[in-house]
């Protein structure tokens, strides 16, 4: 059973603050992905990385896979009240479907 | 492209009844995913098809649950009788091929509560 764990649990920060999100595992995966969730909808999927030590970005948002495929972080640089949400991160090996972590809910103050 | 539609959006039933979820998943995605996600958790995978056959069941409370894909496309998850602790969002998510870098698609859910 893969195991994410995913800190910190809630974060509020003010409008144009930096924040990071972690996404720890003792499993190695094949690939991670992170999706936001806003209330009253399904998670979207933001970004998927496969290759460790990789690095994506989205605009305001930085993706990192860690070297050893076990864990990711989620940056976002000046956040926004739009930024609102859960932040789930999933991750699968090449059997198994992706397996979702608790998510961190983020608020942003305008 | 239209995206992955659930109905219905809220169910409100008492313990011992019960209910089916239905799901029409992305056109021309093979796989189709079953979760349950329980406020303040995140998504348990419930049930994974790829086409109509069953991939991973290994989660569904088969006691209670069961879930079809007939066609190999829409599909249904019932449970029957239904706990209290059942009580949560119960999505439907699609992705074009299995596995690993395919991202999933979700629908809106389905609140179910159970009194």
């Amino acid at each position: 059973t893969q195991l994410l764990e995913q800190s910190p649990q809630f974060l509020s920060i003010q409008e144009g603050e930096n924040l990071t999100v972690y996404c720890n595992s003792s499993s190695v995966f094949s690939s991670l992905q992170w999706y936001r969730q806003e209330p009253g909808e399904g998670p979207v999927l933001l970004v998927t990385v496969v290759t460790g030590g990789e690095v994506k970005k989205l605009k305001r948002l930085t993706f990192q896979f860690g070297d050893a495929r076990k864990d990711s972080s989620l940056h976002i640089t000046a956040a926004q009240p739009g930024d609102t949400g859960l932040y789930l991160c999933a991750g699968g090996d090449n059997n198994n479907d992706m397996r979702f972590g608790a998510g961190t809910r983020l608020t942003v103050k305008p | 492209e239209a995206g992955v539609a659930q109905s219905p959006r809220y169910k409100i039933i008492e313990k011992r009844q019960s209910v089916a979820f239905w799901c029409n998943p992305i056109s021309g995605h093979a796989t189709l995913y079953w979760y349950q996600q329980i406020l303040g958790q995140g998504p348990k995978l419930l049930i994974q098809f790829q086409n109509n056959g069953v991939v991973d069941d290994s989660q569904l409370p088969k006691d209670r649950f069961s879930a079809e894909r007939l066609k190999g496309v829409d599909s249904t998850l019932k449970i029957q009788p239904a706990k209290l602790e059942d009580s949560a969002v119960y999505l439907c998510a699609s992705s074009f091929q299995q596995g690993q870098g395919s991202g999933y698609t979700f629908g809106s859910g389905t609140r179910l509560t159970v009194v």
